[in-house]
């Protein structure tokens, strides 16, 4: 299995800061891999698909970008509803791996 | 819209068979999209159980293939999930997820990828005596 290692795995910011979680494959998933944000009690929610694209209706303060084993997620000016736990998830082969997440607290 | 809605006892005794159905709601199953279970131990990560197509065919994660099935009945539009021989270790929040598969230009080729777009709310399901 493709093994996926983000970090940190915990981050404090504050409302307007600059934030990226680094997500890297054991091997190279060429631009396989999508960002999910999820709430406590919630589903995950699909932000980015391939890497850097972002999916209709999700804030363009979101980006994401790499390729092969090392991906980033960036959110460009946090948002009070921007805390939650993130994940990446390599959809390059069986089975879809996840990341361990990243939770993003408020500072 | 599309919604999805799991369904199915939230305790399973040890050994025997967790059972759940997902309801698709605003939307057809007969499309190409796949359906898939994710499941969520409590304040841990995600772990892709498997999915299945309209096309009938079906994927597993290998860790868990010996124990899993799932199955589609598209006329009534929900998929389900079985494990079975259970423990505590399957003790988890169980999603279903709609799978959409797009193409993407990679490396000047045309390649095709999939995501997880759409979820149903989860439910927890506990292995115990």
């Amino acid at each position: 299995d493709i093994q996926m290692t983000q970090s940190p795995s915990s981050l404090s910011a504050s409302v307007g800061d600059r934030v990226t979680i680094t997500c890297r494959a054991s091997q190279s998933i060429r631009g396989f891999l999508n960002w999910y944000q999820q709430k406590p009690g919630k589903a995950p929610e699909l932000l980015i698909f391939a890497a850097s694209n972002l999916l209709s209706g999700v804030p363009s303060r979101f980006s994401g970008s790499g390729s092969g084993t090392d991906f980033t997620l960036t959110v460009s000016s946090l948002q009070p509803e921007d805390f939650a736990t993130y994940f990446c998830q390599q959809s390059y082969s069986i089975p879809s791996t996840f990341g361990q997440g990243t939770k993003l607290e408020i500072k | 819209q599309v919604q999805l809605q799991e369904s199915g006892p939230g305790l399973v005794k040890p050994s025997g068979t967790l059972s759940l159905t997902c309801v698709v709601s605003g939307g057809s199953m007969r499309s190409t999209n796949g359906w898939s279970w994710v499941r969520q131990p409590p304040g841990k990560g995600l772990e892709w159980i498997g999915e299945i197509y309209h096309s009938g065919s079906i994927n597993y994660n290998p860790s868990l293939k010996s124990r899993v099935t799932i199955s589609v009945d598209k006329s009534k539009n929900h998929f389900s999930l079985k494990l079975s021989s259970v423990t505590a270790a399957d003790t988890a929040v169980y999603f279903c997820a709609r799978v959409s598969r797009i193409v993407v230009v990679e490396d000047a080729t045309q390649e095709s990828t999939y995501y997880f777009d759409y979820w149903g709310q989860g439910t927890l399901v506990t292995v115990s005596s």
